[in-house]
């Protein structure tokens, strides 16, 4: 199956920083998303962003299909950005399954 | 609109015990998935529905039985619990056949297995 890898595994900043997380994966796919899980557990999506560069608010994404990577671009972080960003991949199709990283855990600080 | 509820949230089971996680969806999506998070991992596919009337093994279906009731819902079943799928499960839905692939995820039911 497909792996999927996400690095840094634990990021602290200060707040106003900004920070790039990483997601490489390792064959074709042409479905890719970003969510965040806040502290509390709740799973948000951020992008569907299987190829290209799409920007909402502070955060940004690139999906370099060709070269099985994407980016995501927090800037100016704020303390409600910690929690944990998943990277997740799949094939697209009817049933659109999904595989995940194992996250970026980011802790945002004063 | 609720988007996708959950229930339990929480939930205490002995081994051997058995139980049924209630998902429920009101945005009209075909396509509905069972998860399990593991501490420090990321969310494992135990089964999925592509529409209703069918459903399929995920990467984890070891251990579990899925319905699709009807298109709203979805259940995931566990005939006798053990320690090891002590878990936070999450139901997802997404949108129409080859478009809005966007997943959406409910807040999770909590289970520990005695």
């Amino acid at each position: 199956g497909i792996q999927v890898e996400q690095s840094p595994p634990d990021l602290i900043l200060q707040e106003g920083a900004n920070s790039t997380l990483r997601c490489n994966f390792s064959d074709s796919v042409n479905n890719l998303q970003w969510f965040h899980q806040n502290p509390w557990g709740q799973l948000i999506n951020l992008f569907y962003i299987p190829s290209g560069t799409k920007q909402n608010g502070r955060l940004s994404a690139t999906t370099v299909a060709t070269e099985r990577y994407s980016l995501l671009y927090i800037s100016s972080s704020q303390t409600t950005d910690s929690g944990v960003y998943f990277c997740a991949v799949g094939l697209g199709g009817t049933a659109s399954k999904l595989t995940f990283g194992t996250g970026t855990r980011l802790q945002v600080t004063l | 609109n609720a988007g996708v509820t959950q229930t339990p949230k929480f939930q205490v089971l002995k081994t051997g015990q058995s139980m049924t996680l209630q998902c429920a969806q009101d945005m009209n999506h075909n396509s509905m998935y069972w998860y399990r998070q593991d501490p420090g991992m990321g969310l494992r596919l135990i089964y999925y529905s592509a529409s209703e009337g069918t459903t399929d093994k995920g990467e984890v279906p070891n251990g579990y039985n899925v319905s699709r009731l009807n298109k709203r819902e979805f259940s995931l079943r566990l005939e006798s619990a053990a320690p090891s799928q002590t878990s936070v499960y999450f139901c997802a839905t997404t949108g129409s056949l080859g478009s809005y692939n966007e997943q959406f995820f409910g807040p999770g039911t909590r289970l520990t297995v005695l």
